[in-house]
This record gives C-alpha cells, structure tokens and sequence, in this order.
C-alpha cells in the first residue's frame, strides 16, 4: 500500500528557511503524480490548511509558506520562520481510493 | 464561512458502537466530500472515510468492515457509527469538508478546507 513518509522533527532558527519533506513509496506511482497538500496543527487545536495542489496557498495562510512536489517527494518551505509557526505539520495526498496523511513533523523553532 | 460541529458521548465501552454526528452551519451539505478523521493520542491523523451528497461513501480499507457514514440533508449533518470498538479507537476524532477534483473522468478527495474542532472519544469500561 502506499505511504507518506515525514522526518519526525525540523528545528530552524526564528527568520532562517524551513524545509519539510514528505516522500511517497510504491514503486512506479510517483508522488508527483498527485497533488499533495499540507496541515499546520498547534497543540491542541484543529489542523489547518496551509498549501493545498502542491503550491497553491488559501486566503489568509502568509506567503512565507509555499509548496513543491516533483519526483517523489513533495516539500513544504517556509521563509522567515517566525516563533509563531511552531507546530506539527502533516502533509496529505490520494492513492487508490484512499486519503492518506503523512506521520507528521514537529516544527521546533529554537 | 462554513462550521463544523461534532457531537457524541465521550466514553464508549469495549465491543460497543461508537456514534458522532457532526453538524454543518454557514453552507449546504452538497459538492463535497464529508468527512470523517481521528488522532489518537500523541499520534498522527489517520482518515477514516467520506459521503457524498449522493450517498455515495468511501472507507479506509483498515476500517471498512466497522465503519458507516451517512448523511441528513435536512438537517445538514452527517454521522459516524464505528462498531466493536477497542482500546486503540481512543482518539479525538474531527468531521471535515473535503474539496473534490475530477480529471479524465474520475474525481477524487484533493484536500480539507474546512475542520470542526474535534471531539475526545475514549474506548473504556
């Protein structure tokens, strides 16, 4: 079956760039084939949508956050990490009939 | 702005069923794929299945022999039964609106716009 696979933990430095993989795995369906999107979640609340169709950003997400998705993995990047984007990140995509999610990363800004 | 609302007991025992409805405000139930996902505890997001405005429903293969969902358009809401519930069904559990896509004839859920905000449910005698 397919699968999501996500670092369990990224540390960045307020203001510098953090990178956020997420790889498929099965042979000859690549992720790239599909559209891949991703969720912030903050303790204890809902997941949001962050980028959805690899790179597009929903109104009110800020432009720090953009998107790829190309061979196999698709890569979430946000610029000018700020204190305020500490969070589990989950990227999401669709395989068989199937909604799948990645393990997560915890986004630690130290 | 479309809200989402989940409701249900919060305490389920083993080998029961467990029952949530989830209650949709601010848009119509139509054109969308509703759905159910959880988290278990200090876990990640595992989705468990979706209706159409049709009726339609898809399940993850994991949960399909346990799992039905099905809708109320007059009341604009949708439901989850899970039967024979265990321990490792703890988990909060979200409603959620997915978007459709549909290319060469095939549609399929492309991403969550919309989440309620979560209901605890815990599997215990």
């Amino acid at each position: 079956s397919y699968e999501l696979t996500q670092p369990p933990s990224v540390s960045v430095s307020p203001g510098q760039t953090a990178s956020i993989t997420c790889s498929g795995d099965k042979l000859g369906d690549k992720l790239g084939d599909k559209y891949a999107s991703w969720y912030q979640q903050k303790p204890g609340q809902s997941p949001v949508v962050v980028i959805y169709q690899d790179n597009k950003r929903p109104s009110g997400i800020p432009d720090r956050f953009s998107g790829s998705n190309s061979g196999n993995t698709a890569t979430l990047t946000i610029r000018g990490t700020q204190a305020m984007d500490e969070a589990d990140y989950y990227c999401q995509a669709w395989d068989s009939s199937t909604v799948l999610f990645g393990g997560g990363t915890k986004l630690t800004v130290l | 702005q479309v809200q989402l609302q989940e409701s249900g007991p919060g305490l389920v025992k083993p080998s029961e069923t467990l029952s949530l409805t989830c209650t949709v405000s601010g848009g119509s139930i139509s054109s969308y794929y509703w759905s159910w996902i959880r988290q278990p505890p200090g876990k990640g997001l595992e989705w468990i299945g979706y209706i159409y405005n049709s009726g339609s429903t898809n399940y993850y293969p994991s949960l399909k022999s346990r799992v039905t969902i099905s809708l109320d358009t007059s009341n604009n809401q949708f439901s989850l039964r899970l039967s024979s519930v265990t321990a490792a069904d703890t988990a909060v559990y979200y409603c959620a609106r997915g978007r459709i896509y549909c290319s060469g004839g095939r549609c399929f859920l492309d991403w969550f716009d919309s989440w309620g905000q979560g209901t605890q449910v815990t599997v215990s005698s």
